[in-house]
């Protein structure tokens, strides 16, 4: 099972938005509504940012928000925030013979 | 509140075990999987395995497959996962997950494993 693949890193200012895509295949990110997203600060564990494409878990700020098509999923974050620079990864659900498959991470650079 | 809490950091020879604990508190514990994830310095995130917690299956990640179990102890609502033959590329901090469908929405603090003759 290959990785999802993401940009390496992505950059804006305060107050501007940028957006993370990650592409995977029709056996994990076309074929299941199951893709998450996770936001990692150095050293820390990841976080849980977006869940089921699109859902935000308790706690999580209106500013990010996720979607897909077809193969490419997609985590926008908009209204940049220095505390949002950090890792990001995507995740899905690849069926019964390697449940998960996680992104190979974009830094954010909040300049 | 949910709370996941691992053991401690560990230094391994090469061709040695580990076996990591993570304690779980703040929910039903039998009600949810385990997944472990692990990551090399300065790398990316990988998928280990899974455990369920209701009963026991496993899912493990194929090229983990013969050198990896993953157990949990439902009286002490804890998992454990163990990896054999340890080599220099196993060394990561390994994190343990709640699981549930098409996520992992809580996961604990990271355990360091070094791998070093």
């Amino acid at each position: 099972q290959s990785a999802l693949t993401q940009p390496p890193s992505a950059s804006g200012s305060p107050g501007q938005s940028v957006t993370i895509s990650c592409t995977g295949t029709s056996s994990d990110v076309g074929g299941y509504n199951y893709v998450s997203w996770y936001q990692q600060h150095p050293g820390k564990a990841p976080k849980l940012m977006i869940y089921e494409v699109s859902k935000r878990p308790s706690g999580v700020p209106d500013r990010f928000s996720g979607s897909k098509s077809g193969n490419t999923a997609s985590l926008t974050v908009s209204g940049l925030q220095a505390e949002d620079e950090a890792d990001y990864y995507c995740s899905s659900y690849a069926g019964s013979n390697n449940l998960y498959v996680f992104g190979t991470g974009t830094k954010v650079t909040v300049l | 509140q949910v709370q996941l809490v691992q053991s401690g950091a560990e230094v391994k020879k090469p061709g040695a075990s580990v076996k990591v604990s993570c304690k779980a508190s703040g929910y039903t514990f039998t009600s949810y999987g385990i997944s472990w994830v692990r990551q090399a310095p300065g790398q990316g995130l990988e998928w280990m395995g899974w455990i369920s917690a209701y009963n026991g299956n496993t899912n493990y990640a194929q090229k983990l497959q013969g050198r990896v179990t993953m157990t949990t102890d439902t009286s002490t609502s804890t998992a454990y996962m163990e990896l054999r033959s340890l080599r220099s590329d196993d060394t990561a901090v390994y994190y343990c997950a709640r699981e549930i469908t098409g996520t992992n929405d809580y996961w604990g603090q990271g355990t360091l494993v070094t791998v070093s003759s």
